[in-house]
């Protein structure tokens, strides 16, 4: 099946600095790709859609210059999260869309614990 | 009232039983996922299908669309099954909405 990656796995930063996160998929080109945000206990939460090439739509609420998008590559989209607080620490998942096959489906990358000190 | 309701929420078993999730959703949809994740956070996609039954391994999902329900079932349940197990549907925009998951234990 298609793989999609994300690096760091984990990341542990001071308050203040800013951390980007990078969704890749490894073996497919994914024009859109998914950035989702999910507290402990609780269920995903879709924060924005990356597509290539144009600006991210952000869902209502998600602050788009703390969380930046950048989807620069049909394989490549990056998270940043600016100004980091400790209020951001969560575990962040991507996921890439398949259009593949006469398919359309997402695959999940493992995800990105984001701690802030 | 969330689109999509898993139950139960929580579930322990011992090894070897029969297990099923259920899910509920109240949306249209194109396709029902069922995604596992372990403890260290990282998602899986188990299945996605829009009708009928499927079947991987010791997991069998089925969907009936008419409905609107979805089950997960594992058997021969083993202590390595223990993760959350959540269910989301998609629809034409492909659209997510994610069920709060089920935490599976299983116990030796």
């Amino acid at each position: 099946g298609a793989v999609v990656s994300q690096h760091p796995s984990r990341v542990i930063c001071k308050s203040g600095t800013s951390v980007k996160i990078e969704c890749r998929s490894l073996d497919f080109q994914a024009t859109t790709m998914f950035w989702y945000r999910q507290f402990p206990k609780q269920s995903l939460m879709l924060m924005a859609t990356s597509n290539e090439g144009s600006k991210a739509t952000y869902e209502q609420g998600v602050e788009k210059d703390k969380f930046l998008i950048n989807h620069a590559s049909l394989t490549l989209s990056t998270l940043t999260v600016t100004s980091a607080h400790p209020e951001d620490s969560s575990f962040y998942i991507c996921s890439a869309r398949d259009l593949r096959w006469l398919t359309d489906t997402q695959y999940f990358g493992p995800g990105t614990r984001l701690t802030v000190l | 009232k969330n689109e999509v309701e898993q139950s139960p929420q929580n579930l322990t078993a011992q090894e070897g039983e029969f297990i099923t999730i259920n899910c509920s959703y109240s949306v249209g949809i194109s396709a029902l996922h069922w995604l596992q994740q372990h403890p260290g956070g990282g998602i899986v996609s188990l299945f996605m299908l829009s009708s009928g039954k499927k079947k991987h391994g010791r997991l069998i999902a089925t969907i009936n669309i008419q409905e609107k329900h979805s089950s997960l079932h594992i058997t021969a349940s083993h202590p390595r099954d223990s993760a959350v197990y959540i269910c989301a549907v998609s629809n034409t925009g492909n659209q997510f909405y994610f069920g709060t998951g089920t935490s599976l234990t299983v116990i030796p």
